[in-house]
């Protein structure tokens, strides 16, 4: 099973951005979403295709169905600038997967 | 608040052995699983292991298995990732998290260590 991200996503400030993340069937499974600025470890900015943990801006949302799920920034800062990781777990196998990373950059 | 403080950065040689840890505080240390996730330079994340405290059952991902041992030190919530003999390939960034582990449908890295810089070279 292969998640697929796009390479890098592109924005101009205070615009909304989209970073998708493929696979088959993955609207049946729960993606879960990392954000790992520059020198920095990663942080859990969504999980279960939609929640948001506590202190991640409302601006960050997430949706999953079908083959694609999907993570929007609306209102784009410069500190949002970072590499951004889908993951899923798959019961099979006992398997955790993570897609290859989006860096999102703000133009 | 839910803190995972790794211990600092390690240069070795091909050959050495090496045991780096992760002390967390915050929570039930026994009741949520740990994971330990190697980051090699610019490229993507890969997941090593898990292990329950409570128990210190331990699960390796195919590609790790032999490589590395975790274990966990119960007394002072600490968790560990060692190697018996390092390869110049195993030098990267190690990160330890907190899982969260729900049943059999959802299981996702909630918190993060700050991570662990490993360097092989002759």
């Amino acid at each position: 099973y292969v998640l697929t991200q796009p390479p890098s996503v592109s924005v101009a400030p205070g615009q909304t951005a989209t970073i998708t993340c493929a696979g088959d069937n993955i609207g049946s499974r729960s993606v879960h979403w990392y954000q790992q600025k520059p020198g920095q470890a990663p942080l859990l900015v969504i999980y279960d295709d939609s929640d948001r943990p506590s202190g991640v801006p409302e601006r960050f949302s997430g949706s999953n169905a079908w083959d694609t799920a999907t993570l929007t920034i609306t209102r784009v800062e410069a500190g949002d600038e970072a590499d951004f990781y889908c993951q899923i777990w798959e019961s099979a196998g006992d398997h955790w997967l993570f897609g290859a990373g989006t860096k999102l950059t703000v133009l | 608040e839910v803190q995972v403080v790794q211990s600092g950065a390690e240069v070795r040689k091909p050959g050495e052995s090496l045991k780096i840890s992760c002390k967390t505080s915050g929570y039930d240390f026994t009741k949520s699983w740990i994971g330990w996730g190697r980051q090699m330079s610019g490229k993507g994340l890969e997941l090593m292991g898990i292990i329950y405290p409570g128990d210190s059952d331990t699960r390796y991902a195919p590609s790790f298995e032999g490589q590395v041992t975790i274990s966990v030190d119960r007394s002072i919530r600490t968790a560990y990732l060692n190697w018996n003999s390092l390869k110049a390939s195993d030098s990267g960034m190690y990160y330890c998290m907190k899982l969260v582990v729900r049943g059999g449908r959802t299981r996702y890295l909630e918190h993060w260590g700050q991570g662990t810089l490993v360097t092989v070279s002759s």
